[in-house]
């Protein structure tokens, strides 16, 4: 069956240290993965996408990884704050754009 | 820049009762719009798309039914809400071809009782 898994545990780190969220897929072929943020009640911001054919991608303090071999994607934050705690979500896209298929998300805290 | 509006935030309702939920993006034209449903510490689920006016695309079949009448209004709805209807709905937007990222409202919390 088709599957997208992210760490159902919420991840705790302190601040400064480097966060590493992980998202599993299977029995899907994405053509592109994106992670968005989301705050309590409120809608999920885009932050990062990555291509297929992308091994990785940063913006700022953000780091995205695509092993399309392993089926995974892993999204860093170094030098944590306390104001990235969120739910972080990742998307699997697919050829034609429009439908995404979305994880549960991982419940990042950051302890100062 | 562009925005999206979503109303109404919270709503109530009991079962057996209508629903409308709209949305409306202003600062672009021909978007594709997008309504999602996400239940407590669950993901997205995609109930709907639609990349033009009249242009629906149902990704779930169930009581729920969307409508496009403008290029940048879009609408949810249901004759008759269920229990299970209860959740956080989220519409959002993205540029078609020229981009894939979807930008979200600030979505409605339905709860029907």
């Amino acid at each position: 069956s088709q599957k997208i898994e992210q760490n159902s545990e919420a991840l705790n780190i302190q601040e400064g240290k480097t966060a590493t969220l992980t998202c599993n897929y299977t029995n899907y072929s994405p053509a592109y993965l994106q992670w968005y943020r989301q705050d309590p009640g409120r809608g999920p911001v885009f932050l990062l996408l990555i291509r297929e054919n992308e091994k990785e991608k940063r913006k700022e303090r953000l780091k995205v990884t695509f092993d399309t071999t392993l089926k995974q994607s892993l999204f860093h934050i170094t030098a944590s704050q306390p104001a990235d705690s969120a739910t972080y979500l990742c998307a699997l896209g697919f050829t034609g754009g429009f439908k995404t298929i979305f994880g549960a998300g991982t419940r990042l805290f950051v302890k100062a | 820049s562009q925005t999206i509006h979503q109303w109404p935030a919270t709503l109530v309702q009991p079962v057996g009762s209508p629903l409308s939920l709209e949305c409306t993006v202003e600062g672009t034209s021909n978007p594709n719009l997008y309504w999602y449903r996400q239940a407590a510490g669950r993901g997205l689920q995609l109930l709907f798309y639609s990349v033009g006016i009249g242009q629906i695309s149902s990704e779930v079949p169930q009581n729920l039914s969307a409508s496009r009448p403008q290029d940048r209004q879009f609408i949810l709805s249901s004759k008759k809400l269920l229990l299970s209807d209860s959740g956080f709905y989220l519409c959002a937007w993205s540029q078609g071809w020229l981009s894939y990222e979807q930008y979200f409202g600030p979505g409605t919390r339905l709860t029907v009782t």
